[in-house]
Parts: structure tokens; sequence; C-alpha cells
């Protein structure tokens, strides 16, 4: 299975700035996602990122607050933009990988801790 | 909408005992399922998963029940270890109309089970 890398695992920021999270894979993948878990709740897909076209984005969620890029097939980043303390959560990056046949699994990073003060 | 949603919160058991933590689930069209275990400060991690065309599955101290009639998900695990100790979450994927893995996971909400000594 991929092992994926996300940085940075935590940070603490100041409302109204911007968080680049990177997300890197061991091997080329086709789609990743990127998953918001806010403080004792599940998780909620923010996105899906596809190399070479645009981020699809879930309802609620828009590309304005959240940009993301796709440059390749190992990396993805995610941005939180203009930041507020409902901010606050994890940030988590997913990957599909084939599993053989036609089963798929999806591996998730260790996810970043944001905090808006 | 869609939605995959848990009976319990919370779960705690003696260590040794089996514990058993339930997923119901509402969109029909789902073909696969999966369990995830969270500790905490780490991203979830995969247990065990089925896929709609079977009611059960075995791993190591782990099986996963299907019941499409109800729709309704279960993992059970054996000889509960205080290393078991996490949060649970199943999650599950929709069909895909031409037959490719399209990734995207909705999750319940997760149970917190709890192993004392």
């Amino acid at each position: 299975s991929a092992v994926i890398s996300q940085k940075p695992s935590r940070d603490i920021c100041q409302r109204g700035t911007s968080l680049t999270i990177q997300c890197q894979v061991d091997s080329q993948v086709t789609m990743m996602f990127w998953y918001r878990q806010q403080p004792g709740q599940s998780l909620t897909l923010i996105a899906t990122a596809n190399q070479g076209s645009e981020a699809t984005y879930e309802s609620g969620f828009v590309i304005d607050k959240f940009p993301i890029s796709r440059p390749n097939l190992t990396f993805s980043t995610l941005t939180v933009s203009n930041m507020s303390p409902e901010d606050s959560s994890i940030y988590l990056c997913s990957v599909e990988v084939p599993r053989g046949g036609v089963m798929y699994g999806y591996t998730f990073g260790s996810g970043t801790r944001l905090t808006v003060v | 909408g869609e939605s995959v949603g848990l009976h319990l919160p919370t779960l705690s058991v003696q260590e040794g005992d089996n514990s058993i933590i339930n997923c119901a689930y509402s969109n029909s069209a789902s073909d696969y399922f999966i369990w995830y275990k969270q500790e905490s400060g780490k991203g979830p991690q995969f247990i065990i998963d089925i896929r709609s065309n079977m009611d059960k599955r075995q791993g190591q101290r782990v099986t996963v029940l299907l019941n499409k009639t109800v729709k309704h998900l279960s993992l059970q695990i054996a000889a509960t270890q205080p290393g078991d100790s996490a949060v649970y979450f199943c999650a599950e994927k929709g069909s895909n109309a031409g037959g490719t893995s399209y990734g995207k996971l909705t999750f319940g909400q997760g149970t917190i089970l709890t192993v004392h000594p």
C-alpha cells in the first residue's frame, strides 16, 4: 500500500492568514482526496484532486477557501485561506490504491492538526 | 441525503471480551464498505473491508458482517486488547455506473472503544 507523508503535522496560525498543507505519496496514484475532521467528529470530504484537472469540491466547500494543487501523480497541496477559528480541524490527505482485481483501498496520511487563534 | 451512522458513540469492554461495533447506512447503492481505526494523533488506519456481494469477511481477530436487507454493518473484534482502544469509523463507497472506482467515501460518526485491563 502507499505511504503518505503530510506536512506540517500541526500548526497554530493567526486568523486571516493562510496555510498550505503538503501531501507526498511514495507511489504514483490517480486519485487523491482531502478530508476535514473537526474536533471530536468524523471525516468529511472536502474535494477530490486528480492530476491534470481541477479539483472537484463537495457541497459546502469552495475553491476560494480551499484551493488545491495536483501538479503530478505523487503530490498535492491544500491551502486553507483567510483562516478563522472555525477552520481549526485535522486535515487529512487520502489516496486510492489498487488492491488487486477490481478492489481498491483508501490510505490516509497522519493528518495536519490546525489551530487558528 | 446519503448518510452512514452508528448506534453507539462509546463502547467500554474488559480486556479479553469480544467487541461489536455497529453501523447503519442509508445508500442502498453502496458497493464497498470499510472499517477504520483511528488512534489519537493519527490518521485512520484500514482494518477490514467488504464488498456488497458478500455478507461476511474475516481478518485477524476481526470480522465484518454486512446485512444489506436492513442496511447494517458491524465490526466484531475478538479477545479485545488495550491496544484496540481507539475510535472506529465505518465508511461506504457508492457504486459507479461505469464500473470504475470513484473513491468518494462517506464516513459514519465513529465509536469510541475503550478497553479496560
